[in-house]
């Protein structure tokens, strides 16, 4: 148990669905991640939220748009997702500071695109 | 390009060995380093970290070398477990921005008893 909770766990949805994924954190923590897992590469960041401030991949397709309501939530809306969108996407937390390292990782959910 | 990278993909040992997985990064400007451990079905978790103005740090049954003329990073595991099992992550992150670390590719390790 990290103390980061992602929801759902798997989710499968069509090309013309709409979906959320959900990730809450309970450890107090001020900057918020998603990131991409695919098979065999590197973990790609997303987007990241911190102290208010908003950071983003570009190359990140604009069928993905992030939403971080207050610092213990973060959303990940998906709209018109293609089959290479399948994935685990991994959202992650860390106390923002100066002094502060890792992240703690959610178990991630795992998305399946038909 | 700058990149974080792993040698080996998979690394096979016996139970009780000591393990040693390797990192490459190329940005000289990277400053903190931390592995990940992931095991099948969870998400990442921090195993240890080390900062550019150390080249060695200890933990429990696990030492990260730093070696920053060559830009390489090792992770030594000691008496390897089954437990151990798993894939292992380098990330560098690089001093002067936003806190946006960069992930390696991974490697798998897995132990037979």
């Amino acid at each position: 148990e990290t103390g980061v909770t992602q929801t759902p766990r798997h989710l499968v949805m069509g090309m013309t669905n709409k979906k959320s994924l959900k990730c809450e954190q309970h450890l107090g923590h001020n900057a918020m991640y998603w990131y991409k897992q695919s098979a065999k590469k590197p973990l790609e960041l997303m987007f990241v939220y911190s102290l208010e401030e908003r950071v983003e991949n570009n190359s990140v397709p604009s069928r993905f748009s992030p939403e971080c309501p207050n610092s213990s939530h973060l959303f990940l809306h998906l709209h018109t997702l293609q089959p290479e969108d399948s994935a685990l996407y991994l959202c992650a937390s860390r106390k923002a500071g100066p002094n502060t390292g890792e992240l703690f990782f959610g178990e991630g959910s795992r998305l399946t695109v038909l | 390009g700058e990149s974080v990278g792993l040698h080996l993909p998979t690394l096979s040992v016996q139970e009780g060995d000591n393990s040693i997985i390797n990192c490459a990064y190329s940005n000289s400007a990277s400053d903190y380093f931390i592995w990940y451990k992931q095991e099948s079905g969870k998400g990442p978790q921090f195993i240890i970290d080390i900062r550019s103005n150390m080249d060695k740090r200890q933990g429990q049954r696990v030492t990260v070398l730093l070696n920053k003329t060559v830009k390489h990073l090792s992770l030594q595991i000691a008496a390897t477990q089954p437990g151990d099992s798993a894939v292992y992550f380098c990330a560098e992150n690089i001093r002067g921005g936003s806190y946006i670390p960069t992930f390696g590719r991974g490697t798998s390790l897995i132990v037979h008893p």
